[in-house]
C-alpha cells in the first residue's frame, strides 16, 4: 500500500489569491491523480500527472486555472489559481497501486474562498 | 454519456444488513470499484470485481453482473462505524475511473 500525505490540510483563502496543494508519497509511482469533491458530490477528475510530461486535463479543467508539478515520482503539486468561492472544495491526490487495482489517497486538502 | 447510479441515502439498523445498489453505463468495462468514506476523510478502498459473481471480505460482500451493469455492496452485521458514504466507480475501455455520485448511509441504534 501507499501512504500518500497533503499539504496543507486545510486552508481559507481570499478571492483572486492562489493556494499551492502538496502531495508526498512514499514509494514511487507513475502516474498520480489530482480530484475535486465538492460538497455533497462524488469525486470528479482534474487531471492525471505524469512524472516528465504536461499533465493530462479533463474535460473542464485548464492548465491556466489547475497548473501541476511533477518534478519526480514521489511528489506533484497543484496549484488552484485565481480562486473564487466556486473553487471551494476538497481536492484529492491520489495514486494507483501499481500491483493491483486500489487507488490510495490522500487525507484531503480542504479550501475555503471568502 | 457514462453514467454511475446509486441511491442518494439510505437507513439500516445496527446488527441489520443493507445491500447498495449500482448501476452503470460505460463505453467499455475494466473492473468495478467499491469505496468507503466517512465525513470529512478521504475514500478507502473496500472491494475490486472484475468478473461476474459475489465477492466476499468479512462483513462486506460486492457483486458483480456485467451483463446487467449491476453491482451491489452487501454490508453484514451492521455498526454504527458504517455510517459513511460509499462511492461506486467503473473503470472504462480507457482505464479511467467513473465514479457515482455515493451513498449516504445511516444507522441507526
Amino acid at each position: 500500500s501507499a501512504v500518500i500525505s497533503q499539504k496543507p490540510s486545510r486552508d481559507i483563502c481570499q478571492r483572486g489569491t492562489s493556494l499551492t496543494i502538496q502531495c508526498q508519497v512514499d514509494s514511487q509511482v507513475t502516474m498520480m491523480f489530482w480530484y475535486r469533491q465538492q460538497p455533497g458530490q462524488s469525486l470528479t477528475l482534474i487531471a492525471t500527472a505524469n512524472q516528465g510530461s504536461e499533465a493530462t486535463y479533463e474535460s473542464g479543467f485548464v492548465i491556466d486555472k489547475f497548473p501541476i508539478s511533477r518534478p519526480n515520482l514521489t511528489f506533484s503539486t497543484l496549484t488552484v489559481s485565481n480562486l473564487s468561492p466556486e473553487d471551494s472544495s476538497i481536492y484529492l491526490c491520489s495514486v494507483e497501486d501499481p500491483g493491483g487495482n486500489e487507488q490510495f489517497f490522500g487525507p484531503g486538502t480542504r479550501l475555503t474562498v471568502l | 454519456g457514462q453514467n454511475i447510479d446509486q441511491p442518494t441515502e439510505m437507513t439500516a439498523t445496527e446488527g441489520a444488513i443493507v445491500q447498495i445498489n449500482c448501476t452503470y453505463q460505460t463505453s467499455g468495462f475494466n473492473g468495478l470499484f467499491w469505496y468507503q468514506q466517512h465525513a470529512g476523510e478521504a475514500p478507502t478502498f473496500l472491494s475490486y470485481n472484475v468478473l461476474d459473481g459475489l465477492e466476499e471480505k468479512g462483513r462486506f460482500s460486492s457483486f458483480l453482473s456485467r451483463s446487467k451493469g449491476y453491482s451491489y455492496l452487501l454490508l453484514k452485521e451492521l455498526q454504527m462505524k458504517d455510517s459513511a458514504s460509499y462511492l461506486c466507480a467503473v473503470e472504462d475501455s480507457n482505464y479511467q475511473l467513473i465514479w457515482g455520485a455515493g451513498t449516504k448511509l445511516i444507522i441507526k441504534p
